[in-house]
């Protein structure tokens, strides 16, 4: 299995919902990651754990809230959005967090915050 | 500080004709440097990637990328494109540090026509 599972796939929350998006994978990877795309634009790192523990956060505002119960499982805890966090949210695994750049990504979760 | 520049924001193709897309990288040390493609509504996936072995690197699909340090490029090239590989392409590079923090390109994208 060489997959990252994210759902859901879609989302719409108004600025006061609390919302989550989960990313699974079951290749035995040790290093997890979020990353955000906005529309034709490269994605941009948000989070990375290694080893169930947070390693980087890349100074995202604390309405996200990443959580990784444990090597499977990531994540993203949403709460109090802007319309302009609207994007869409890719989760990623490798094997470990090392000098590799080979990351399998998931197909995303497109959230639309109104 | 490492970074790369992808040349053509926008490249447009015949099926069957070959692909280029440019990258030019900017690091002081040998770097690690890879090509991944996203394709509509979709995550990410490595194509190839160069870690200082062969400078000729071949990947996925057919797409070959030459690594070129006189030039300080990392183009991918493909001699015949097909409708299937329609697509965002990001050049990507990953600093010193030992971390998977991926450095993206702005993105290239591929159309082809019939």
């Amino acid at each position: 299995d060489t997959e990252v599972t994210q759902t859901p796939k879609h989302l719409v929350m108004g600025m006061t919902n609390k919302k989550s998006l989960k990313c699974e994978q079951h290749m035995g990877h040790r290093a997890m990651y979020w990353y955000k795309q906005k529309a034709k634009k490269p994605p941009e790192l948000m989070f990375v754990y290694s080893y169930e523990k947070l390693s980087i956060n890349e100074s995202v505002p604390s309405r996200f809230s990443p959580e990784c119960p444990n090597s499977s499982l990531l994540n993203l805890h949403l709460h109090a959005l802007q319309p302009e966090d609207s994007a869409l949210y890719l989760c990623a695994s490798s094997p470990q967090e090392t000098y590799t750049g080979e990351l399998f990504f998931g197909e995303g979760s497109r959230l639309t915050v109104l | 500080a490492q970074s790369v520049t992808q040349l053509d924001s926008h490249v447009s193709v015949s099926e069957g004709t070959p692909v280029l897309l440019r990258c030019n990288y900017s690091s002081s040390y040998s770097p690690s440097l890879f090509w991944y493609v996203q394709h509509p509504n979709k995550g990410l996936q490595l194509l190839l990637k160069y870690t200082s072995a062969a400078t000729l690197v071949k990947g996925i699909n057919g797409f070959e990328a030459e690594f070129k340090k006189s030039e300080t490029s990392f183009h991918l090239t493909k001699p015949s494109a097909h409708m299937s590989d329609a697509a965002e392409y990001f050049c990507v590079v990953i600093p010193s540090g030992g971390y998977n923090k991926l450095i993206f390109g702005a993105g290239t994208r591929l159309a082809v026509h019939p």
